[in-house]
């Protein structure tokens, strides 16, 4: 079975700070993707971004980025210009091989925003 | 549109006593799954079913049972509930595989408590 680490169980960040999450996971397959997901109190879980693992180009979506590092085995999660809302759990969930859409989940890791 | 639902959100249960959590989609996403979060945990998948007449099982299938009669519902049947059953869990749904689309949408999870 495939293992995800996050080695952050719980993070700190002021408000307007940048912050990184880091991310390994083990996998045997050439081709499948990663995926950060927030969950915040309310315990709805929201896609924040994914990666193509065949797309040497990291994924940007708004104040979210990724660093991948495919020979590492390695998803980092940065958060620039950190808000209130950002608040929230955040786990690393690579998939089983392209479309197969089965995730393996890490434990996650819980951020603060300090105002 | 209402995404995927789940219900009910909450649940307390006696040791021996059977139920079934439900989840419906109104997004005709061929791909269903049923996952559960422990404290300290991140989330892990105990059944998915690629299509209506077609399920497997995940990583900890075990006291659990599901099928898949209609596209939009994937109902998860506890037979006997034990103390060790005592989780959130959480359904949710994806486009079909051949698409190329792999996010996945989640339901607001169940609250389940075994006595």
């Amino acid at each position: 079975a495939q293992t995800v680490t996050q080695s952050q169980p719980e993070m700190s960040v002021q408000e307007a700070e940048t912050v990184t999450l880091s991310c390994t996971y083990d996998t045997s397959e050439s081709d499948y993707y990663l995926f950060w997901y927030k969950q915040p109190p309310s315990r709805q879980m929201i896609l924040v971004i994914r990666q193509e693992a065949y797309k040497q180009q990291n994924a940007t979506e708004n104040r979210f980025s990724v660093n991948f590092q495919k020979a590492a085995k390695s998803f980092s999660l940065k958060i620039s210009d950190s808000q209130l809302g950002d608040a929230a759990m955040y786990f690393c969930a690579p998939d089983s091989g392209a479309g197969s859409y089965q995730l393996t989940f890490g434990k996650g890791t819980k951020l603060s925003v300090i105002p | 549109n209402a995404g995927v639902t789940q219900t009910p959100k909450f649940q307390v249960l006696k040791t021996g006593q059977s139920m079934t959590l439900q989840c419906a989609q109104d997004m005709n996403h061929e791909y269903m799954s049923w996952y559960r979060q422990d404290p300290g945990m991140g989330l892990r998948l105990i059944h998915y079913s690629v299509g209506a007449g077609i399920t497997d099982q995940g990583e900890v299938p075990n006291g659990y049972n599901v099928s898949r009669s209609t596209t939009e519902d994937f109902p998860l049947r506890l037979l006997s509930a034990a103390p060790s059953q005592t989780s959130v869990y959480f359904c949710a749904s994806s486009y079909s595989i051949s698409s190329g689309a792999n996010v996945l949408t989640f339901g607001a999870g169940s609250r389940l408590t075994v006595l």
